[in-house]
């Protein structure tokens, strides 16, 4: 087990159309983040999962968004009737269960909504 | 509101020369600092972390430190390389019953030979 991984890497989409992304964290991580970036801007929270448990959903994350972790090991984000402000790179992070404890980063999925 | 800002927003310099990244925060309850290092295209890669207690943490050619009471760190890039050339963002986390991470918008930086 190398790091997160994210598929896909890039997701080109019409206007409308519903996408899913997937996120593999490190196998002995109990924590998984999602975040939004967009050109320029640093990211931005999304949603944590602590096993299969979401615990926190930003402001961010419109009933369009939904996110499931259900085994607690990979995740993945559905955007329904997607939108031209959608275009972003979505990160996903994972951590082990501690204070200090270091969140390791994916590659991230870059969406185009066209 | 928990805020991270970095300054500059962009930096260009040329191979060998030193550089600093500024990070204000407004976090609260403060927990720790990390600094990140964010290639085109690819997602952070954390470089430090420090906590309350710290006031300086070096990893290779950069250094962090942070003042705590002022709520401010910077990221000092020595004898700078190519590759270096890449967003670094400074990240706060707060301990308000979950463990979130407040990213800055980052600064990025242009390393020219």
């Amino acid at each position: 087990d190398t790091g997160v991984s994210q598929n896909p890497r890039h997701k080109i989409t019409k206007r409308g159309q519903n996408v899913t992304f997937r996120c593999d964290p490190i196998s002995e991580h109990n924590r998984l983040y999602w975040y939004r970036q967009t050109l320029g801007q640093g990211p931005e929270f999304l949603t944590y999962f602590q096993n299969e448990a979401q615990l926190e959903k930003s402001r961010l994350l419109s009933d369009r968004f939904s996110a499931e972790r259900p085994k607690g090991s990979f995740s993945t984000l559905e955007i329904q009737r997607t939108e031209q402000g959608d275009s972003a790179m979505y990160l996903c992070a994972s951590s082990r269960i501690a204070v200090l404890a270091e969140a390791f980063f994916g590659q991230g999925t870059r969406l185009t909504v066209v | 509101k928990n805020q991270v800002e970095q300054s500059p927003q962009s930096l260009i310099i040329l191979e060998g020369k030193n550089c600093t990244l500024q990070c204000n925060y407004t976090v609260s309850p403060f927990s720790n600092l990390r600094w990140y290092k964010q290639d085109t295209g690819r997602g952070p890669v954390s470089l430090t972390i420090m906590t309350f207690s710290e006031n300086t943490k070096s990893n290779g050619r950069y250094t962090a430190t942070l003042d705590a009471d002022t709520k401010q760190s910077s990221l000092h890039i020595t004898a700078s390389q190519l590759s270096d050339s890449a967003s670094y963002i400074c990240v706060v986390s707060a301990t308000s019953g979950t463990y979130k991470y407040i990213f800055g918008t980052g600064t990025r930086l242009k390393v020219l030979a």
